[in-house]
């Protein structure tokens, strides 16, 4: 079965702290995993991707087969970071539709 | 302004009543989707349609059934309202092979 596990619903860190929000997935394919991000009254929206490998807004994550995880990090944790981060999964391969399974959800509060 | 667009964004209504929720997006993606958020904010998808073609339906009762008049509008209409179908229902697009969904606000339903 297809699932993204966030084991963590809420991480609070003071600022200036490293972050790790944990993802563990279940696949038996090849995924591609996802951060979304939905700050205080906006949109949910992409923050990255695995397959981009790049650093956005100071957070990294990499895809770790053998663990299956895709933790999220940012070494200095930032007030503005506060707001819910979802990890997501889609399943490729031939034919594959854009089916994001999302995770529980792990809502960041930096505290000042 | 390019972005998904759905009205309402919150609809109030008795248990029985049947109600609508409409997605726009100018964006010029060819996929649109539904995803059901609870009250635990587990997002879940519901439907997704490509070209205005059914392409995902998870186990999602035959109460709600969407509409895709063309592809950049994605209507969700629900009959006979239930209490557990309160939640935040959004709509996302993008394009088919890709995983980046763009969403919208949401539309916060309460059935009384």
């Amino acid at each position: 079965a297809q699932r993204v596990t966030q084991p963590e619903k809420l991480l609070s860190v003071f600022k200036g702290a490293p972050v790790e929000l944990k993802c563990n997935y279940s696949y038996s394919g090849s995924p591609e995993l996802f951060w979304y991000v939905q700050y205080s009254r906006q949109r949910l929206q992409l923050l990255l991707r695995h397959i981009s490998r790049e650093s956005i807004k100071g957070f990294t994550a990499d895809l770790n087969k053998g663990e299956t995880s895709f933790h999220l990090k940012k070494p200095f944790a930032q007030e503005e970071d506060s707001a819910m981060y979802y990890c997501a999964l889609s399943p490729r391969g031939g034919g594959a539709t854009n089916k994001l399974i999302f995770g529980t959800g792990t809502l960041l509060a930096v505290q000042p | 302004d390019t972005a998904v667009s759905q009205t309402p964004k919150y609809l109030v209504t008795q248990m029985g009543n049947d109600k609508s929720i409409k997605c726009e997006q100018n964006l010029g993606h060819d996929t649109m989707y539904w995803y059901k958020q609870d009250s635990k904010k587990f997002l879940k998808i519901m439907f997704s349609y490509n070209n205005k073609e059914l392409i995902i339906n998870e186990t999602v009762p035959n109460r709600f059934s969407p509409k895709s008049p063309d592809k950049a509008h994605l209507n969700l209409h629900i009959n006979s309202l239930e209490l557990g179908d309160s939640a935040v229902y959004f709509c996302a697009s993008s394009l088919r092979h890709t995983g980046e969904l763009f969403f919208g606000e949401g539309s916060r339903l309460t059935v009384l």
